[in-house]
């Protein structure tokens, strides 16, 4: 079975500081790794995804990803924090068997501080 | 093209009572994905359905069922509502393709309370 876990279930940092949410998963086949962002009583938006190309993942809103197979970690960051970034945020793994079926982590909040 | 959409939004319910869930993929997706997120958790997999057939199951209860129908709208139905299926109900499409990796599009959610 696959998994996911992220550290720290909130995070918070200044406007202008630099964002690390971190993620780490387990999988005994090659994983399809997933940040997606959930603003509140919103449903999920994708951020960016990792499907066994680039290592180095980017994606919207001036996030990125870095896949670590020797880690197994999987970590957004954002160089910049922006008010609007705060928001919770999951790390999703693919389970093989099911297809596109996503295993998620139990989200991060993120508090941006002006 | 329009995105996914969920009906209702939110939605009370008394224990015991039966709930459909409704929910009109992306246009172009044949797959229809339910997840349901308890306040303070991470979406938990409820079922999948591919071209009206139900493609895997995650760990809930026979009384959680669904439907896809032909122009691959989908629905979730609860029968003896507990107090614990108070959640935030997610439907999600992608795209035809049963490689692992495609992108799910999710819905605003339909919120349940059950008292």
């Amino acid at each position: 079975a696959q998994s996911v876990t992220q550290l720290g279930s909130h995070v918070s940092v200044s406007e202008g500081a630099l964002v690390l949410l971190r993620c780490n998963y387990s999988s005994s086949v090659p994983p399809y790794l997933f940040w997606y962002v959930q603003y509140p009583n919103q449903g999920l938006q994708l951020l960016l995804k990792y499907t066994s190309a680039a290592t180095l993942v980017k994606g919207i809103n001036g996030f990125e990803a870095e896949f670590k197979k020797s880690e197994t970690s999987f970590h957004l960051t954002k160089p910049s924090a922006h008010m609007s970034d705060a928001a919770e945020y999951f790390c999703a793994v693919t389970q093989r068997e099911y297809g596109n079926k996503l295993v998620f982590g139990a989200g991060t909040i993120l508090r941006v501080k002006s | 093209e329009t995105g996914v959409t969920q009906s209702p939004t939110h939605l009370i319910k008394t224990r015991g009572q039966q709930v459909t869930l409704r929910c009109s993929s992306q246009s172009g997706h044949n797959t229809v994905s339910w997840y349901q997120q308890a306040l303070g958790q991470g979406p938990q997999f409820i079922f999948q359905y591919y071209r009206e057939e139900e493609n895997g199951r995650g760990n809930f209860p026979p009384r959680f069922s669904g439907l896809q129908f032909p122009n691959y709208s989908s629905e979730l139905n609860v029968n003896a509502l507990e107090l614990d299926d108070s959640a935030l109900y997610l439907c999600a499409s992608s795209t035809p393709t049963r490689g692992r990796g495609t992108e799910a599009f999710f819905g605003q959610g339909t919120r349940l309370t059950v008292v």
